[in-house]
């Protein structure tokens, strides 16, 4: 199975407060697990992604926590802020297949003031 | 350092009429990638190239064809333009592996009346 499934589909937050997002997939071999933010009109960017040999990576504000018993991997986002406003896409790939990259459908998160 | 840029930013077509999305990368990356992204199904991969000369299918590959003539330039064509096909096109590039970061372009917008 190829499929990444993520959720919730649309989230709002209060500034200062934590977003969680949260995704699940079915391929065991997949072994690298990024997540892309996007501001509307623009292109996705790379935020941060993790591997499988670690169970948590934190850059700043943005945390992955990553769980591979459950197949699952999800995203913090402490002390939310206005500009962290952005559609959040978490993905999925593997080095063994070059078309292996399997997106998310994507999270839209609004963060108020 | 321009990074992965894209021609047009917009563009409507009539159903039937043909068009070519140019996607140009100074990153000397190897692989160049193809997506179409729609309202809650996340990015969905065209058409991708390993290397000059090559490409190969996608998820979502009818209806659209690909070259890459040179390692720079990824060429994404619409044979005969469908209203299925409205959709924004992202154009990405990575060094080597689908592990390896994606840079993606700002995007074309196009309409199939």
């Amino acid at each position: 199975q190829q499929q990444v499934k993520q959720s919730p589909q649309s989230l709002i937050v209060q500034k200062g407060g934590i977003s969680i997002i949260n995704c699940a997939y079915e391929n065991t071999a997949f072994d690298y697990f990024p997540w892309y933010q996007q501001f509307p009109g623009k292109g996705p960017a790379l935020l941060i992604a993790i591997r499988p040999d670690v169970s948590e990576k934190k850059e700043g504000r943005f945390t992955i926590s990553f769980n591979k018993s459950a197949k699952q991997f999800s995203l913090h986002i402490m002390d939310s802020q206005p500009g962290d406003s952005a559609t959040y896409f978490c993905a999925a790939s593997t080095k063994t297949s070059y078309d292996k990259v399997i997106f998310g459908p994507g999270t839209s998160l609004s963060v108020i003031p | 350092n321009a990074g992965v840029t894209q021609t047009p930013k917009f563009r409507v077509l009539k159903t039937g009429q043909s068009m070519t999305l140019l996607c140009a990368q100074d990153m000397n990356h190897e692989y160049m990638y193809w997506y179409r992204q729609d309202p809650g199904m996340g990015l969905r991969l065209i058409h991708y190239s390993v290397g000059e000369g090559t490409t190969a299918k996608g998820e979502v590959p009818d209806g659209y064809n690909v070259s890459r003539l040179k390692k720079q330039n990824f060429l994404l064509g619409l044979e005969s333009a469908a209203p299925s096909q409205t959709s924004v096109y992202f154009c990405a590039s990575s060094y080597l592996y689908t592990t390896d970061t994606q840079y993606f372009g700002p995007g074309t917008r196009l309409t199939v009346l």
